[in-house]
């Protein structure tokens, strides 16, 4: 089945130690997103890719960063998570980035826990 | 400012009919999705509107008024797997979604 993978589901880290979460995607859908979800809250969109193209949201803080080095894989690198930053990690994609109806499709994201 | 606003708590019974609503203000508008989320879980579709009016799909409906700037969710014949958070999510002029908080709805038997 066509799906978007998250690995891992769980990931625990040290406090400024970097961590790398992991999207693949089998529907070869164009676009990617990263998501940060916490608890009772909405996701908030960090930044997405259409193809190769970058697009970083104005309030995502430096820490983050991404690579997307195909169509099929995208990463999520957190250079120095803080306290602050435990959270849901959700990837999805999307057939367009604009013009026409674009439903996301949504992996099962990673679980963050920084001590 | 962009902005959607839903209830942050409902409660219903099992059995019964449940509408969660949704206002949203956003630069230009480009249709509104409804998602399910379980507790630890990813967003999964429900629904999407572009048109005013109702679209049914089984137990789950989904309402759109734009010149009102709302929608609703409707869920009939609830069931205890239908306890979950709902998301609802307008798209801006730049297709971008701008995300609810969501509704956490409790059914109870």
């Amino acid at each position: 089945d066509a799906m978007v993978i998250q690995n891992p589901r769980y990931q625990v880290t040290q406090f400024g130690k970097p961590v790398t979460l992991s999207c693949s995607q089998t529907l070869n859908h164009n676009v990617m997103y990263w998501y940060q979800q916490k608890s009772s809250q909405a996701p908030k969109l960090l930044f997405h890719y259409y193809d190769k193209d970058f697009n970083n949201e104005a309030d995502t803080p430096d820490n983050f960063q991404s690579r997307r080095p195909n169509t099929s894989f995208c990463f999520l690198d957190i250079r120095s998570p803080g306290l602050g930053d435990a959270a849901m990690y959700l990837c999805a994609t999307s057939g367009t980035s604009g013009g026409s109806y674009n439903e996301q499709f949504f992996g099962p994201g990673t679980r963050l826990t920084v001590l | 400012g962009q902005n959607i606003d839903q209830p942050t708590e409902m409660t219903a019974t099992e059995g019964a009919i449940v509408q969660i609503n949704c206002t949203y203000q956003t630069s230009g508008f480009n249709g509104l999705f409804w998602y399910q989320q379980h507790a630890g879980e990813a967003p999964t579709f429900l629904s999407y509107n572009v048109l005013d009016g109702l679209e049914e799909k089984g137990r789950f409906s989904s309402f759109l008024s734009r010149s009102k700037g709302y929608s609703y969710l409707l869920l009939k014949e609830l069931q205890m797997k239908d306890s979950a958070s709902y998301l609802c999510a307008a798209t801006d002029s730049n297709y971008q979604l701008i995300w609810g908080a969501g509704t956490k709805l409790i059914i109870k038997p």
